[in-house]
């Protein structure tokens, strides 16, 4: 069963515009979340992310949301760029529960120029 | 530098043969984790190890096998009775457990490809 899930599989975007990916997650145990970014390839490279006693974290263009009642956090880039084009997943933790990641399924960004 | 390795990139393997994946990182990280990725799917996980000589199931570790002698490196062990074996696989480790604010750094990533 999927316990983080991301039910846009892409997302396109002018360059300069805000770019919002979401996430939504079952388990209510997770208090650590994190958005990674993944070209083809490679391997995902850490984001930012988020403690379940915040509600936003800020880090230059990228911003994360956690919306605890809903069980929902979302991701904005603003402003979006071309080289932010790739495919993004969100990940949930739970430190009571030996600190495993869980992934959503991903969502394909293009940032159109 | 840093970081954690992944060999090879790209790994060619007949149908029915066992094949080993390399992870090592020197991060001096606790926490081991070998995920799978498939094409219009997310991460699983398939095994991890918190600590050196423990490891466990993640949710697709049939066909699979792992060893953590040591803390820094993790190989993965992708058997004959894996029965969809092709697919690209992610090592990825992480600060001690039960630590808050802890992420996952990933390697690089082999894609294996079984015929």
């Amino acid at each position: 069963d999927q316990q983080v899930k991301q039910n846009s599989p892409s997302l396109s975007v002018q360059e300069g515009r805000i770019s919002i990916l979401n996430c939504d997650y079952t388990n209510s145990m997770f208090d650590y979340f994190l958005w990674y970014k993944k070209y083809p390839a490679e391997g995902p490279t850490f984001l930012i992310s988020i403690s379940s006693i915040k509600d936003k974290n800020e880090d230059g263009r990228f911003t994360v949301f956690l919306n605890k009642s809903a069980k929902h956090l979302s991701l904005h880039i603003v402003p979006s760029q071309p080289g932010d084009s790739a495919v993004y997943f969100c990940a949930a933790s739970a430190s009571n529960t030996g600190n495993q990641f869980y992934f959503g399924t991903g969502t394909s960004l293009t940032v159109i120029p | 530098d840093g970081g954690i390795t992944q060999s090879p990139k790209y790994l060619f393997r007949k149908e029915g043969q066992n094949v080993t994946l390399s992870c090592e990182q020197n991060l001096n990280h606790d926490a081991m984790y070998w995920y799978r990725q498939d094409p219009g799917q997310g991460l699983r996980l398939i095994y991890y190890s918190q600590i050196v000589n423990d490891f466990q199931k993640g949710d697709i570790a049939e066909g699979y096998s792992v060893s953590r002698e040591k803390k820094e490196s993790f190989p993965l062990t992708v058997t004959s009775a894996q029965k969809n074996p092709t697919a690209f696989y992610l090592c990825a480790s992480s600060i001690p457990p039960n630590t808050r604010s802890t992420e996952a750094f990933f390697g690089q990533g082999t894609r294996l490809t079984v015929v």
